[in-house]
């Protein structure tokens, strides 16, 4: 089974609605990321946290929300859905307090806003 | 601009040959991440470099970091078939006062197919 997993994988909406978008971890880890991927921009950062007292905004947090209900879990939100937000989502965990603190990915959510 | 540039943006080799893709950093990097990504899929981890000078094998593919730790590159030996995909290379800034968070920054990444 995969460590981290992210729901629902493929998601087609309409301009103005409210998408969620979740991620699970069995890894342990305390810290969650969420970024998006667009063609030609590799990854960027939208929110992060430590713990589930713990969350800060990544580089392009604008118009997205987060909500870290427990440590295993760590979800995405767009209140109202614009076509820009068409892009694949990805949810990494790292363990943190370490010198390499590497993430892991989990298999991303393809969103198309129209 | 992209803070961490790598190159080629896509390449394109026949089984069996070797090739090298780069990731160019302006900044000091503290810790340099390399991950591979099948076209619609996640992220796999394949290597981290934190040393000026260090290089790591894993099966195929080599790593290294320059020892001014700006630059890093990844070379395959005698590519396959299954090495195809895109490879992104992740980096952590050493002044970044944020970087204990393991924030990373990411290149564009590079689009590897091989021709059997």
């Amino acid at each position: 089974d995969a460590d981290v997993t992210q729901t629902p994988r493929n998601r087609i909406t309409k301009t103005g609605k409210r998408i969620m978008l979740e991620c699970s971890q069995t890894k342990g880890h305390d810290r969650m990321y969420w970024y998006r991927q667009d063609p030609g921009l590799g990854l960027r950062l939208i929110y992060y946290s430590f713990d589930v007292k713990d969350i800060n905004k990544g580089e392009i947090s604008d118009g997205y929300s987060v909500s870290r209900q427990a440590q295993a879990k760590f979800s995405l939100s767009l209140e109202s859905a614009i076509p820009n937000q068409t892009a694949l989502y990805f949810c990494a965990t790292s363990v943190g307090g370490t010198g390499s603190d590497t993430q892991y990915f989990g298999p991303g959510t393809r969103l198309t806003v129209l | 601009s992209q803070e961490l540039e790598q190159s080629p943006q896509s390449l394109i080799v026949q089984e069996g040959k070797n090739l090298t893709i780069n990731c160019t950093s302006s900044k000091t990097l503290y810790g340099l991440y390399w991950y591979k990504q099948k076209y619609g899929e996640g992220l796999i981890f394949l290597m981290m470099l934190q040393k000026g000078g260090e290089e790591k094998s894993h099966e195929k593919i080599t790593a290294k970091l320059d020892e001014k730790k700006q630059q890093s590159s990844l070379h395959i030996t005698a590519s396959q078939p299954s090495h195809a995909g895109i490879y992104l290379c992740g980096a952590r800034r050493r002044n970044d006062r944020s970087s204990n968070t393991g924030k990373l920054i990411f290149g564009q990444g590079t689009t590897l197919q091989v021709k059997p």
